[in-house]
């Protein structure tokens, strides 16, 4: 089965379940988002990420959707095991040329083995 | 894989006294950048850097930061006289020309006492 989580601090879904952890972005001038990983004690660390040009990318076990009319930003990790358990924190970057990047509050997810 | 490195992993300094955080951003990339996290809560843009000079800095990053690129190599950030409320986790990152391939270090906790 899956596991939605609306923007709460915490997901706890059970191992083998999909994932899906739900952003709402801040400024429709942002035109790239990357979806990151942090573990206790650890640096930011990236998943996967994507352009406002596109609605969706994939990659392994990991899927991004951009839903840019409600400025909306989804991770769905499929089959969830332990080891993705940490903190998922999206980030947006403006479409200027510093690079900053912003990120939001942060979904803590916990795995049930 | 290639890895932005931050030394110390742990700094302990007293009120008042200052301290330099060390960063060695991928070797190849062009934009610099300063973070920070206090502890429990989301990741906060202190300062972009490229072709020698700060591009973007946020409200946190005031007379008492700096940023310096000494070589080819070594990006760092002083903090003059330290706050208590400068306690935090420090991360560097650096990204190529177009913002991408970001990549955050493993952080330096900084522990003002």
């Amino acid at each position: 089965g899956e596991s939605v989580g609306l923007h709460l601090p915490t997901l706890s879904v059970q191992e083998g379940d999909n994932s899906i952890i739900n952003c709402a972005y801040s400024n429709s001038a942002s035109d790239y988002f990357i979806w990151y990983k942090q573990e206790s004690g650890k640096g930011p660390q990236f998943i996967i990420d994507i352009r406002s040009n596109m609605d969706k990318r994939q990659g392994q076990r990991v899927t991004v959707l951009l839903n840019k009319t409600v400025k909306h930003l989804s991770l769905q990790i499929a089959a969830t095991q332990p080891g993705d358990s940490a903190v998922y924190f999206c980030a947006e970057k403006g479409s200027g040329n510093t690079g900053k990047l912003i990120f939001g509050q942060g979904t803590t997810l916990q795995v049930k083995p | 894989e290639p890895e932005v490195t931050q030394t110390p992993s742990h700094q302990v300094t007293q009120m008042g006294q200052e301290v330099i955080l060390r960063c060695v951003p991928i070797s190849n990339h062009l934009y610099f950048y300063w973070y920070r996290q206090i502890l429990g809560q989301k990741v906060e843009f202190l300062v972009s850097f490229y072709n020698n000079e700060i591009s973007e800095k946020s409200e946190i990053f005031d007379d008492q930061f700096s940023v310096e690129r000494p070589d080819g190599s070594n990006f760092t950030l002083k903090i003059r006289s330290t706050k208590l409320e400068d306690s935090a986790m420090y991360f560097c990152a650096s990204s190529d020309d177009l913002g991408e391939g970001y990549t955050f270090g493993s952080g330096t906790r900084l522990t003002v006492v």
